[in-house]
């Protein structure tokens, strides 16, 4: 039983929808992310949100959007994707205090496919 | 910026041999946590094993080993007694003990380890 759950664990859409990916952690951490995961790919660490603070990533495109009105809780809202989109949706979350960190905790991830 | 590679794509090794996965990274600082993370077909991330870099002594966890050379930047994975269970994609991973306002774990491309019965 993982302490970082997301849902959906699969997700279809079209270039024209919008739609959001949701991520809930138990862990009581401080930190949580969101990694891009595609084929031959390394991970993407697309954004970070630490002590509440979001910390951007400039390569990620403004079709994701992401949200996390608390320190619990973290939504990526994506809209007019592109089918190069399409990949694994992985949301981590960790705790970060007095400037050491802690390995991550993953979710099962979101299978997102694009069409 | 720091950088993690894992050399091989791909590893096999018969059920219950030891094998070795390779890791290596490149980093400016002196205080930093290495991992390594493994990825079945589940997709589930597992945390396999931790070392923090200021620890010269290796971290073991149970089946699970590291050889950490500080100096070389070379942080690998022995998996003892390899069991069928452990056929997965396994990431070595980077993370700074300094907290600064682009906090991130990096990781390598990983390896996929094929388990042979």
């Amino acid at each position: 039983e993982t302490g970082v759950t997301q849902t959906p664990r699969h997700l279809v859409m079209g270039m024209t929808n919008k739609k959001s990916l949701k991520c809930e952690q138990h862990l009581g951490h401080n930190a949580m992310y969101w990694y891009k995961q595609s084929a031959k790919k390394p991970l993407e660490l697309m954004f970070v949100y630490s002590l509440e603070e979001r910390v951007e990533n400039n390569s990620v495109p403004s079709r994701f959007s992401p949200e996390c009105p608390n320190s619990s809780h973290l939504f990526l809202h994506l809209h007019t994707l592109q089918p190069e989109d399409s990949a694994l949706y992985l949301c981590a979350s960790s705790q970060v205090q007095g400037g050491t960190g802690t390995e991550a905790f993953f979710g099962q991830g979101t299978r997102l496919t694009v069409v | 910026a720091q950088t993690v590679t894992q050399s091989q794509p791909e590893m096999s090794v018969q059920e219950a041999e030891t094998v070795t996965l390779s890791c290596t990274y490149d980093t400016s600082e002196s205080d930093y946590y290495l991992f390594w993370y493994k990825q079945p077909p589940s997709r589930q991330m597992i945390l396999v094993i931790r070392q923090e870099a200021y620890k010269q002594q290796n971290a073991t966890e149970n089946r699970f080993s590291v050889n950490f050379q500080k100096a070389a930047k070379s942080f690998s994975l022995k998996i003892s007694d390899s069991q069928l269970g452990d056929a997965a994609m396994y990431f070595c991973a980077y993370r700074s003990a300094r907290m600064n306002r682009d906090d991130k774990i990096i990781f390598g491309k990983g390896t996929r380890l094929h388990i042979l019965p």
